[in-house]
Order: structure tokens, then sequence, then C-alpha cells
């Protein structure tokens, strides 16, 4: 099926740095959305975002909807080792009616180390 | 917690069998998402359901099946089974059809052997 195309596809950091991760699409989406997966557990919703050019923070997380409305980033500053697991963005288009697609990306995996 | 309830949460099951999964969104929430994530891979969307009605489909094989009751609870079935539907099948739940805001369960670990 189809997915975002998500970079980078794994990160292995040191406690303390800032973290960077992208997704990019062919398609525009109305809102876009970033979760976190830890080990055993289902996706979390960390920050969505719902408007173009959309700057929006939560803690230590900073996500944007790009303008063009096909990409999005999200960083973490001074990461620390609770932050390790899997990041996935996710594009949400509104379809006809109550149906909605909402797409993957296909994860960053954090590793932070002490 | 995210109010999204899902059983069982492990499952071991031989080839050519059938299972049924479980999910219960959250309170108020008319929208059930069912999604399968293989090993290291990411979420592939199943199928959706509002309100009782399927209302989107994704890469769901004809060998699944699944439905939404009256109470919201739905259900994911699998049959035939075969080695490679081992995975991870993730139940999610919203309110809004707008936003994509989803709210997943613990997941259903299927092992078929």
């Amino acid at each position: 099926g189809q997915q975002l195309n998500q970079s980078p596809q794994s990160m292995f950091i040191q406690e303390g740095e800032d973290v960077s991760m992208n997704c990019t699409s062919s398609s525009i989406f109305n809102t876009w959305l970033w979760y976190k997966q830890e080990p055993g557990e289902g996706p979390v919703l960390l920050i969505a975002l719902y408007k173009a050019g959309e700057l929006t923070s939560n803690g230590r997380l900073t996500a944007q909807f790009g303008i063009t409305r096909k990409d999005s980033f999200l960083n973490i500053s001074a990461s620390i080792p609770s932050d390790v697991g899997i990041y996935f963005c996710a594009g949400h288009a509104i379809n006809t009616g109550t149906a909605s697609k909402l797409t993957f990306g296909t994860g960053t995996r954090l590793q932070v180390t002490l | 917690d995210s109010g999204v309830t899902q059983t069982p949460k492990h499952l071991i099951t031989a080839t050519g069998q059938r299972v049924t999964l479980r999910c219960s969104p959250r309170s108020g929430d008319l929208s059930v998402y069912w999604y399968q994530q293989s090993l290291d891979q990411g979420l592939q969307f199943l199928i959706q359901y509002y309100n009782g009605e399927e209302r989107a489909k994704g890469n769901i094989l004809e060998r699944f099946s699944a439905q939404q009751f009256p109470d919201l609870h739905s259900e994911l079935n699998l049959s035939s089974l075969e080695l490679g539907d081992s995975a991870l099948y993730f139940c999610a739940s919203s309110f809004s059809r707008v936003t994509g805001e989803l709210f997943f369960g613990e997941g259903s670990r299927l092992t078929v052997l």
C-alpha cells in the first residue's frame, strides 16, 4: 500500500543531542501527524498539524507542516533515553462522506545512548 | 492508556486455522480502524468502520473480514491462516473524521506456526 517516505530510517544518538526527521509525499494532505511507538505497544499521537506552514511544539518536540502540504518534519531537542522508539509520520486526507485516509510513513527508529 | 481495548494480546495458532480479534474503541468514538504491522515493518491499513458501516478498505486480503457491531466494538476475522499472516494487529479509534487523530490499542500479536 501507499506509504510516505520517511528519513532517516534509523538514528543512533547520544543523550542530549538534538534529533531531526522528516517525511515527504507525492500527495497533498489536510493534516500531518506524528506518532511514537515503543516496543510492545501501539503508536501514540505526539503532535497534530492542521495548516500549511504551521509550527507546533509539545515539550521538547517541534513539528512543522510544510508549505507545499507534501512534507513535514519533527525535531526532538536534548534527547533523553525515554525518547527511544519508532517515530511515524502520518498524512491525513479527507475523502467523501465519512471516509478518510490516513497514510503512515515507514518509520524512524531512534536509539539513544548514554 | 489510550482507552482502546484489544483482545487477545497474544495468539498462537496453526496454518489453515481461523481466529477472531476483538476491539473496543474509546467511549464516544464512532470510527474503528484495523492495521497490520509485520516484523520491522510500518503500519498497513486494512479497513475502517464508521458507526457500523464499512467506510474504507486498504490492503485487506479476501481471507480477512471485519465488522463493527451496534455497540461499536469491532472484530477482525482472519481465516485460512498462513505463516505470513504472523504480525501485530492494531485497532485504533477516533471521534473526528476530519483530522486523522487516532488512538491505538496495544495490539494483538498473532503467531501462525
